[in-house]
C-alpha cells in the first residue's frame, strides 16, 4: 500500500502521558500536513512540515505539542502531559507540493483516547 | 483569511433521490476548492476538486459539483442516491499561490443518510 501510513490506529493514555503519533507519507511526497478532529467539529489544520522544516505551525497548541519530520523516517506528532480535551482524532495528509491545487492525500488516522 | 460554510450538518435522502450538499466559501485570493467523504473510522478519500480549470467538476462515484464564483458556491451532487454513499462530506478550501502553503480550512461536514 503506497498511501499515507498512520500508526497507532488507536491510541489510549492517561492524564499526564505523552503521546506520539506517526505518519508516513506517500512516496514521493515531502509536504506533511496534521489535522486534528474533534468531537462534533471538523477538521482544523494544525502544522506543515517539509523535510527537517516546520513551515507553518501557526495552527498547533503553544504548549505540549511538538511535530518533527526527520531526514529519514516518518513524521512524529508528539503530545505531552496529555489532558482529556486533547482526545480526538488526529490526521495526516500528503503532498507533492506546497501549491494548494494538489490533493491531499489522508491517513486513516490515529485516535487518541485520554483516560 | 479563509472559510468554509456548510449548510446543513444532516442530510437524509432515499436511496435513488438527488443528493445535494451544499457548500460555500470565502477566500481573499482565488480558490482552490475540494470535496472530500470519511466512511466510518477511516481517513478522508477525495471525491473531486476545483483548481481554476472548467467550473462544472466530476468526480468519484457519480459525484460532480459546480463552481459559482458569483455566488461563492461550490455545491455536491449526484442525481440518484445509493445506500453506500451513506458518509461524512467536508467540502475544503485552498488558496491558488501558495501563500498558505496550501493548508485546508475545512467546514465542519454534512452526514449523509440514505434510506431505503
Amino acid at each position: 500500500n503506497a498511501g499515507v501510513m498512520q500508526n497507532p490506529r488507536h491510541l489510549v493514555r492517561r492524564r499526564g502521558q505523552e503521546a506520539r503519533l506517526r505518519c508516513s507519507p506517500m512516496k514521493g511526497h515531502s509536504h506533511v500536513y496534521w489535522y486534528r478532529q474533534l468531537p462534533e467539529e471538523g477538521l482544523k489544520f494544525m502544522v506543515y512540515l517539509q523535510k527537517e522544516n516546520i513551515i507553518d505551525e501557526s495552527g498547533m497548541p503553544k504548549e505540549r505539542f511538538s511535530a518533527e519530520f526527520p531526514k529519514e523516517g516518518p513524521s512524529i506528532l508528539r503530545i505531552q502531559q496529555v489532558v482529556r480535551g486533547d482526545s480526538a482524532a488526529y490526521f495526516c495528509a500528503s503532498s507533492p507540493n506546497q501549491e494548494g491545487n494538489q490533493p491531499q492525500h489522508f491517513g486513516d488516522g490515529t485516535r487518541l483516547s485520554i483516560l | 483569511a479563509q472559510s468554509v460554510t456548510q449548510l446543513g450538518s444532516h442530510v437524509s435522502v432515499s436511496e435513488g433521490a438527488l443528493v445535494l450538499l451544499r457548500c460555500n466559501y470565502s477566500s481573499s485570493v482565488p480558490p482552490y476548492l475540494f470535496w472530500y467523504v470519511q466512511y466510518p473510522n477511516q481517513g478522508l478519500q477525495l471525491l473531486l476538486k476545483y483548481t481554476s480549470a472548467a467550473t462544472l467538476v466530476k468526480g468519484i462515484n457519480g459525484f460532480e459539483a459546480e463552481f459559482k464564483k458569483s455566488e461563492t458556491s461550490f455545491h455536491l451532487t449526484k442525481p440518484s442516491a445509493h445506500m453506500r454513499d451513506a458518509a461524512e462530506y467536508f467540502c475544503a478550501v485552498s488558496d491558488a499561490g501558495g501563500t498558505s502553503y496550501g493548508k485546508l480550512t475545512f467546514g465542519q461536514g454534512t452526514i449523509l443518510t440514505v434510506h431505503p
